[in-house]
């Protein structure tokens, strides 16, 4: 069963406008990241929030985390083309060294 | 170059062959990982690796064999392909335990069973 699951699964906006994806997990966590993976590649990390953060920004992004709620958003702020991409949440099993990645937001920027 | 990195890039097989995918980083994390991405699933833990001589199954291991007899090489290997082994293989590497540390994810290879 999945430990991270996003929500939406696919996204799509206007050049210009802001983004925000969802993760919901179920159990209790001492860090969730995100990252970006761009269509035919890789994942990159994007941010790590940790269970004591309730905010956190990086550029435009800003990813927040309820830790009572179990859930995290990513908002993507002044959306351009490139970032058209699948976003992933990731988070830990137990808290143990297995890393668990949600099925993805799929982001297309419309021009 | 430094990094993570996969080969090969591109690779198919028949049913009931071996194959053996490489990924091998530069910076000698300790932590590496093994995914499979398929459409509908997202990304799923196949094995992972806390060190060298150390592996432990992930989500979906079966039909897969792991080694790591040295802190940059992780390979995986499809001892007897099938079809459903069909997949995009992502490679990745940690510094340390947990998600404190961030993942770096080798380009993929994608395996096509035939």
């Amino acid at each position: 069963s999945q430990q991270g699951e996003e929500d939406p699964q696919a996204l799509s906006i206007q050049e210009g406008e802001n983004a925000t994806m969802n993760c919901s997990y179920k159990t209790s966590i001492n860090n969730l990241q995100w990252y970006r993976q761009n269509s035919g590649r890789g994942l990159v990390h994007l941010i790590l929030i940790r269970s004591n953060e309730r905010e956190k920004h990086s550029g435009r992004l800003r990813v927040t985390l309820d830790t009572s709620k179990k859930s995290s958003s990513l908002l993507i702020t002044a959306s351009r083309a490139a970032d058209t991409a699948s976003y992933f949440c990731a988070t830990e099993i137990n808290r143990d060294d297995k890393i668990i990645f949600g099925k993805g937001t799929r982001l297309h920027i419309l021009p | 170059d430094a990094g993570i990195t996969q080969s090969p890039r591109y690779k198919i097989t028949e049913t009931g062959r071996q194959v053996t995918l490489m990924c091998h980083q530069t910076w000698s994390h300790s932590y590496m990982f093994w995914y499979r991405q398929d459409l509908g699933h997202g990304l799923r833990l196949i094995y992972y690796s806390a060190a060298a001589d150390i592996t432990d199954k992930g989500e979906v291991p079966d039909g897969y064999v792991v080694s790591r007899s040295k802190t940059e090489n992780f390979p995986l290997t499809l001892e007897s392909a099938t079809r459903s082994q069909t997949s995009v293989y992502f490679c990745a590497s940690r510094l340390g335990p947990t998600l404190a540390y961030e993942q770096y994810f080798g380009p993929g290879t994608r395996l096509t069973v035939t």
